[in-house]
């Protein structure tokens, strides 16, 4: 079946550091969505990338979806105690199903 | 509209009993979805609904598990016979129409099972 990894599992950022976490698929995505979860909470939805190799901004955090759409990536700049919580992607695989497969997650700490 | 509601939030059972949750959607949400989360992971997909129809079921789920959306509504999960591997965060979200459409997922709190 459709596998979804992140990398990294963790990271510890100072504050003002920029962060990325990758995102791969083992099968070719019809789009990805990103959520961030913050500790002891649920999934709150960010953004959906639908495009090969398309790039959205939502103010310091950046989003790619890959030229193959296989993979994808978030980019916080200069992060914040704010940005703090764990981020997944989440895919749709391309040609059946309206399922979202979630990736494994990048747990984000930033330090002041 | 406050959201999606799940009930209960906790619920500790004993090993062999049977659960049941139930999820309020986003009213004007067709589509409905069950995921399980464990610590530390991501959210596992185990069904979903459009209106009342059951369209994907894991094939990773047991048939302890079953799900209904018998209106279109709400939905219920029940685990069957429960056993200690299956405690986890049950999350239940709804969308309009599918991700095709932009719109993400609204997650509801979750209901946290414990089976001792």
């Amino acid at each position: 079946g459709q596998q979804v990894m992140q990398i990294p599992q963790y990271q510890h950022v100072q504050e003002g550091e920029d962060f990325t976490t990758y995102c791969n698929s083992s099968t070719t995505l019809s789009n990805i969505q990103w959520y961030k979860q913050r500790p002891g909470g649920h999934p709150v939805f960010l953004i959906q990338l639908v495009k090969s190799g398309e790039v959205k901004k939502q103010k310091r955090l950046t989003f790619q979806f890959g030229e193959a759409k296989k993979n994808s990536s978030l980019h916080i700049t200069a992060t914040q105690t704010t940005d703090v919580g764990t981020y997944f992607c989440a895919g749709r695989a391309a040609g059946g199903g309206n399922k979202l497969t979630f990736g494994t997650g990048t747990q984000l700490k930033v330090e002041l | 509209d406050t959201g999606v509601s799940q009930n209960p939030r906790h619920k500790i059972t004993k090993r062999g009993q049977n659960v049941t949750f139930r999820c309020d959607p986003i009213s004007e949400h067709n589509r409905l979805y069950w995921y399980r989360q464990t610590l530390g992971q991501g959210p596992e997909f185990l069904t979903y609904f459009q209106n009342e129809a059951q369209l994907e079921k894991s094939r990773l789920l047991s048939d302890r598990f079953s799900a209904e959306r018998p209106k279109g509504s709400f939905s219920t999960l029940e685990i069957q016979r429960t056993e200690q591997g299956d405690s986890a965060m049950y999350l239940c979200a709804s969308s309009l129409a599918g991700p095709q459409t932009g719109y993400g997922y609204t997650f509801g709190s979750g209901t946290r099972l414990t089976v001792v």
